[in-house]
């Protein structure tokens, strides 16, 4: 069974722009969630999306936002970069809810300038 | 506030040598605690996950310990390997109203030489 996959993997932006991270969950998992990861902060929650509806939510901006489709893919957009949002964005798959195991992908790397 | 800190921030030990991480946690409702090894470029892959009334877990060379009532866990990494070498976080999951909120560790680098 193929992993989470991430597209792309590594992308570089000038702040003010925006960008879309795209991830595609394991087959047959429906909740897709996804993670800031940065060298100061460690691993951040941003959301999480069940049967495309957003299930949980971490404290960050509205300028993340995310969409998951009916074949569970999912994109987040980030808008109005700035340096700050340079950092390794994960995202986690599972079948359903917390009780069941969470497979991360490899990551997209989102360099700011 | 719901906190996890993880002890120590990076560890170089020798190979086929033991060690232990830390993490200590003030998050409630405890649902459950995982612990995770990321290698570099990678995402991070379960190594273990336990609940509350679980106080130890293996998965090979590693044992995770919890202690609910001190609100502490371990991971204890046996004769290392250089494949250990790693970032470990430690991730715990509070019940909150129709889902679990997660608070992650931010990690030990963990270094394992020749």
């Amino acid at each position: 069974k193929a992993g989470v996959t991430q597209t792309p993997r590594y992308l570089i932006k000038t702040r003010g722009q925006q960008v879309t991270l795209s991830c595609s969950p394991i087959s047959g998992h429906r909740s897709v969630s996804w993670y800031q990861q940065t060298p100061g902060q460690g691993l951040q929650f941003l959301f999480e999306y069940f049967s495309e509806t957003q299930r949980n939510k971490g404290n960050f901006p509205g300028r993340f936002s995310g969409r998951q489709f009916s074949n569970s893919r999912s994109e987040m957009n980030v808008s109005t970069l700035e340096l700050g949002d340079s950092a390794l964005y994960l995202c986690a798959s599972r079948w359903t809810g917390e009780g069941y195991e969470q497979y991360f992908g490899p990551g997209t790397r989102l360099t700011v300038t | 506030k719901n906190q996890v800190e993880q002890s120590p921030q990076s560890l170089i030990i020798l190979e086929g040598k033991n060690c232990t991480l830390q993490c200590n946690y003030t998050v409630s409702p405890f649902s459950n605690l995982r612990w995770y090894k990321q290698d570099t470029g990678r995402g991070p892959v379960s190594l273990t996950i336990m609940t509350f009334s679980e106080n130890t877990k293996s998965n090979g060379r590693y044992t995770a310990t919890l202690d609910a009532d001190t609100k502490q866990s371990s991971l204890h990494i046996t004769a290392s390997q250089l494949s250990d070498s790693a970032s470990y976080i430690c991730v715990v999951s509070a019940l909150a109203g129709g889902g679990n909120k997660l608070t992650f560790g931010t990690g030990t680098q963990l270094k394992v030489e020749l």
